[in-house]
């Protein structure tokens, strides 16, 4: 394990409230990723992150924005949950290296009724 | 169409049985992964591959660069090896493209 927490692992929220996810890493990992798992699909990539203050869109993108003010720290916002963004997002950290393996966070539920 | 396709989507094994999933790809790639991800939901790296074939206990991986196809075999397996089975490969702009996973399960 490279040291990944995501906080919270479980959330239930309403439709139109603003929703943060957390990842936490400890191994100063360079890269850092925000995924969304959904039945039927691969995990898909939603944000990413290739340093502090520097991140870039992903496939699934919309509705979604992130920070990284630090290097241990990647956040994803949801500015204003909805149903379609029901589902498991998983954060994920690569060393550096354009092969690194990629190490996954234990994941976060969320439920937008 | 997924540029990672796997097949099967879902495998029933007997204890002790040899089981293999396939994966093919049609994006160019650095990198092939294979990826478990348990019944609790983590997901772990079990392989990364840019050619030829990796062995680790039971498992097997292979890779064929010019038909875009790889393998992932178990031997001698067990009701532990149940879980969902995902390929992933990073291509040539260094993005992780995901299989839509195996589900495989193992019945003593």
């Amino acid at each position: 394990d490279a040291g990944i927490t995501q906080s919270p692992r479980h959330k239930v929220t309403e439709t139109g409230t603003p929703v943060t996810l957390r990842c936490h890493q400890t191994e100063n990992h360079r890269y850092m990723y925000w995924y969304r798992q959904d039945p039927g699909h691969g995990l898909r990539l939603i944000h990413y992150s290739y340093g502090v203050k520097d991140t870039d869109k992903g496939e699934v993108s919309d509705g979604y924005s992130v920070s990284r003010s630090k290097t241990e720290d990647f956040l994803l916002t949801l500015e204003s949950a909805t149903s379609s963004q029901t589902s498991v997002y998983f954060c994920a950290t690569r060393l550096a290296g354009e092969t690194d393996t990629q190490y996954f966070g234990p994941g976060t539920r969320l439920t937008v009724l | 169409k997924n540029e990672v396709e796997q097949s099967p989507q879902n495998l029933t094994a007997q204890e002790g049985e040899f089981i293999t999933i396939n994966c093919s790809y049609s994006v160019g790639i650095s990198a092939l992964h294979w990826l478990q991800q348990h019944p609790g939901g983590g997901i772990v790296s079990l392989f990364m591959l840019s050619s030829g074939k990796k062995k680790h206990g039971r498992l097997i991986a292979t890779i064929n660069i010019q038909e875009k196809h790889s393998s992932l075999h178990i031997t001698a397996s067990h009701p532990r090896d149940s879980a969902v089975y995902i390929c992933a490969v990073t291509d040539n702009n260094n993005d992780m493209r995901f299989g839509a996973g195996t589900r495989l399960t193992v019945k003593p």
